[in-house]
């Protein structure tokens, strides 16, 4: 159990160019998330896969903002034509059951800055 | 009005005092309540999970609920230099997905 892993680490990008992180969650854990984290706020909820299920998605996740976890293993968020407002952390979590003691292991993040 | 509110700090204290940390909260339907603590540049970690009201320990931490005000707090004893990070208090917001709904964050910051 090598944790949640998230590539890039950091991601520097020029407005109206397209960027695509990607999360390697803990092997056997069928959900994983999405979230943003700004500087100084806590982390907003983007998104929620059960294996390979979309299953809900935030209002924050704008038509440039697509998620996609191929055959339930590592995922892959991709945002269209970057903003400077886009610039956050891009957090991802996974967890092996759900209900009420569900627990959480969030990756490091990857770090996107949009000039 | 926000769904968690946090103070955001900083807060700085000796090492070895105690340390309270606050979360309020506007939803009286919430029962589920956990605080994690981010270090610089990490993601965030689980350290403590709590339902309903009361009170929970795990070594020289504490969680506390009080319901009928809406209220978490976070209690560290003994605190070390080693704690200082971002502490963020976080409610599960229900339903099937489990998402958690996270406050701003206080950093804390134990000096030796």
């Amino acid at each position: 159990d090598t944790g949640v892993s998230q590539n890039p680490r950091h991601k520097i990008t020029k407005r109206g160019q397209n960027v695509t992180f990607r999360c390697d969650p803990i092997s056997e854990h069928n959900r994983l998330y999405w979230y943003r984290q700004t500087l100084g706020q806590g982390p907003e909820f983007l998104t929620y896969f059960q294996n390979e299920a979309q299953l809900e998605k935030s209002r924050l996740l704008s038509d440039r903002f697509s998620a996609e976890r191929p055959k339930g293993s590592f995922s892959t968020l991709e945002i269209q034509r970057t903003e400077q407002g886009d610039s956050a952390m891009y957090l991802c979590a996974s967890s092996q059951t759900g209900g009420i003691n569900e627990k959480l292991f969030f990756g490091s993040g990857t770090q996107l800055s949009v000039l | 009005q926000k769904e968690v509110e946090q103070d955001p700090g900083p807060l700085s204290v000796p090492e070895g005092a105690i340390v309270s940390l606050n979360c309020t909260y506007s939803n009286s339907a919430f029962q589920y309540f956990m605080w994690y603590r981010q270090y610089s540049r990490k993601g965030p970690e689980l350290l403590m999970y709590t339902y309903s009201s009361g009170n929970k320990e795990d070594g020289r931490f504490t969680a506390q609920v009080d319901k009928s005000s809406k209220y978490i707090s976070l209690f560290i004893r003994d605190s070390q230099p080693s704690d200082s990070a971002t502490y963020l208090c976080a409610i599960l917001g229900g339903g099937a997905t489990n998402k958690l709904i996270f406050g701003t964050g206080t950093l804390l910051a134990v000096q030796p």
